[in-house]
């Protein structure tokens, strides 16, 4: 498809258990961010990358969570040891340029039970 | 202060009313703003772009003030279909690429 794709879209996990969640973006977007948002609540930065680099990792909540990129496409966020406070939907997006229009992923819905 | 503020709402209108949301941003170098959609358990879709001599989308007006340091989104006409969550989004200028969003107004339209 044309759009931002993510997998899986839903993902139940034990607490303590390692989780991947995958991001493909729009083919030629060079800027690649990932958001998580909790019910109800407002959208949360994670991280920015901008080809295979991130010049912004700040939003990253601890060092259980990471992320790379590999080819300037595709992106993985990898959270380790899981807690339940983890659960929440990521949301990947992805854009052409710095200040140019973003969009979405449908977002990985990651329960930890 | 949050970097980016909005009233959650919900704002009930009926059908066919005007309705209007502000959002103010605290860092005064910011250069990109846009308003998006995000509707219940899905993701945040791009609605418009603010420029600074505003613009308008059909029902839809975007205005920004850079002097009170706010945005606004006006809808006329109001439909149901218009049930929603609208985020205000800031980006600044000297940062990688931070997209601040606002978490968000609900509007709840009917009948």
């Amino acid at each position: 498809g044309a759009g931002v794709s993510q997998s899986p879209s839903n993902k139940v996990t034990e607490k303590g258990k390692d989780v991947e969640l995958r991001c493909d973006p729009i083919s030629g977007h060079t800027a690649l961010y990932w958001y998580r948002q909790s019910l109800g609540q407002g959208l949360e930065f994670l991280i920015y990358f901008q080809g295979n680099s991130a010049p912004d990792k700040s939003g990253l909540p601890s060092d259980r969570f990471s992320a790379e990129r590999t080819g300037g496409s595709v992106s993985t966020l990898t959270i380790q040891r899981t807690q339940q406070e983890d659960s929440a939907v990521y949301l990947c997006a992805s854009s052409s340029g710095r200040g140019n229009t973003i969009y979405f992923g449908e977002g990985s819905w990651l329960t930890v039970v | 202060r949050k970097e980016v503020e909005q009233d959650p709402g919900p704002f009930n209108v009926p059908e066919g009313a005007t309705v209007a949301f502000n959002c103010t941003y605290s860092n005064s170098a910011s250069q990109s703003f846009f308003w998006y959609r995000q509707d219940c358990r899905k993701e945040p879709k791009l609605l418009m772009s603010v420029y600074s001599s505003g613009n308008e989308d059909g029902r839809f007006t975007a205005q920004l003030n850079r002097a009170s340091q706010y945005i606004s989104l006006l809808i006329r006409d109001s439909k149901l279909s218009d049930s929603a969550t609208y985020l205000c989004v800031v980006l600044p200028t000297g940062t990688a690429s931070k997209l601040t969003f606002g978490t968000g107004t609900r509007l709840q339209v009917t009948l």
